[in-house]
């Protein structure tokens, strides 16, 4: 079957940084994305990787293992704003949009 | 440009009763899809349509059914409502997959209660 895999939830204090890692299982691997979803509202895109490597935008950098089947989602210098929950999801091989089950980020002052 | 747009926003339903939630984009995307959102659970796909004509059949399709007459719109429906379909329910839609337009892009979310 098709699995992935995130924590349920961290804890991490405001202006740290924080790791979510994301591992997959899937039949085929056509790309990985990340979303961020805040409590009572929609998913909203965060990022994309097809190719292995480290991808930074701004506060927020997404890395990918397709070897591993591994990718992690690095938040800097966190604000109470990130608290919400961080989606990880894989396109398999038929293009199928696989989703893990979030890991709720909880910001601490 | 209002983007991915859904009505109703909350409804509650008796066990039995029929709706359809309606789902409209105004970004000319050719893809778009019904997922459920329950807790602890991932979003899972109900359907999906790749054009306008055109549905399939997504990971949990039982209990709905779906329409796309026109191409920006996208309806769910629910011919006889169940307990075990009180969820929230979020459209989405996309450029073809393997276009390099594969973001999905998310409405606001219906939540449902079936009593």
């Amino acid at each position: 079957g098709q699995n992935i895999d995130q924590p349920t939830e961290m804890t991490a204090t405001e202006g740290a940084i924080v790791q979510i890692n994301c591992t997959y299982q899937t039949s085929g691997f056509n790309g990985l994305f990340w979303y961020q979803q805040h409590a009572g509202e929609a998913p909203t895109f965060l990022s994309y990787n097809v190719l292995d490597g480290l991808e930074e935008k701004g506060r927020f950098s997404s890395f990918l293992s397709r070897s591993k089947g591994y990718s992690y989602l690095l938040l800097k210098e966190l604000q109470m704003k990130d608290s919400a929950s961080y989606l990880c999801a894989v396109l398999d091989s038929n293009y199928q949009l696989i989703w893990g089950a979030g890991t709720k980020l909880i910001i601490k002052p | 440009n209002a983007g991915v747009t859904q009505t109703p926003k909350f409804r509650v339903l008796k066990t039995g009763q029929s709706m359809t939630l309606l789902c409209a984009q105004d970004m000319n995307h050719e893809y778009m899809y019904w997922y459920r959102q329950d807790p602890g659970m991932g979003l899972r796909l109900i359907h999906y349509s790749v054009g306008e004509g055109t549905t399939a059949k997504g990971e949990v399709p039982d209990g709905y059914n779906v329409s796309r007459l026109k191409k920006q719109n996208f309806l769910l429906g629910l011919e006889s409502a169940a307990p075990s379909q009180t969820s929230v329910y979020f459209c989405a839609s996309s450029f073809p997959i393997g276009t390099g337009g594969e973001t999905q892009y998310f409405g606001p979310g219906t939540r449902l209660l079936v009593l």
